[in-house]
């Protein structure tokens, strides 16, 4: 089985609008770490947010937070005000500190942000 | 700088060649992976060095692939008579333990592009 689902290959959103990522999960563990990565046409691959599956609230770093729902097992990315920066692939990745600390990452979606 | 290192940023060679790719992790992070990315796919995993633990070379394609980590810091990634489907982006990434709840991210080098003629 898959450890990270991301289902929609592409994405559009106008610009200022806000878009919802979506990841799904698969783990057994009761300890593990949701992350989401940014990685613009230039090749980069930089980190966004972070999610503990302790963590009570949901994780904001500016205009991204993360809507985790536990029981769901989904962690998907809300991109608050959409800026044609934002025009980039995304990964949806988990790891696991109890079994060797492996990162898992997702297939991506491609987000295009219309002007 | 501070950041992960990466080199050559790109590289040409001929089939049947073998190369070698450097990766200078941050200082201080003791986990290390190695990540293959095709264009326009996502990442596949290489393996992956914790500290002084054996890595986990479950992602490597082949017998052809090998890695290594010298003194828990800089590794090296060698590719035996290269293929042109080894062709793609190499990427390196460290992070510090994975702590409580594996918060650590990791943080990416800008990779290395390997072409195969």
């Amino acid at each position: 089985a898959q450890k990270i689902t991301q289902t929609q290959p592409g994405m559009f959103v106008q610009e200022k609008e806000a878009v919802t990522l979506d990841c799904t999960y698969d783990t057994s563990d009761p300890s593990y770490g949701l992350f989401w990565y940014k990685q613009p046409s230039s090749g980069e691959m930089i980190f966004l947010i972070y999610q503990g599956s302790y963590d009570q609230q949901n994780a904001t770093e500016g205009r991204y937070s993360l809507n985790f729902q536990k029981a769901r097992k989904s962690a998907n990315l809300v991109i608050s005000a959409s800026q044609l920066g934002d025009s980039a692939m995304y990964f949806c990745a988990m790891r696991e500190p109890n079994t060797g600390n492996q990162f898992y990452f997702g297939t991506g979606t491609s987000l295009t942000v219309i002007p | 700088g501070a950041g992960v290192s990466q080199s050559p940023s790109n590289k040409v060679t001929e089939k049947g060649k073998d190369v070698e790719l450097r990766c200078d992790p941050i200082s201080g992070h003791t986990a290390l992976y190695w990540y293959r990315q095709s264009l326009g796919q996502g990442l596949e995993f290489l393996i992956y060095f914790q500290g002084n633990s054996a890595p986990d070379k479950s992602g490597l394609p082949s017998d052809r692939f090998s890695a290594e980590r010298t003194g828990g810091s800089v590794s090296t990634l060698t590719i035996q008579r290269t293929q042109q489907e080894d062709s793609a982006v190499y990427l390196c990434a460290s992070s510090l333990g994975g702590g409580i709840g594996g918060g650590q991210p990791q943080h990416f080098g800008d990779g290395t592009r390997l072409s195969i003629l």
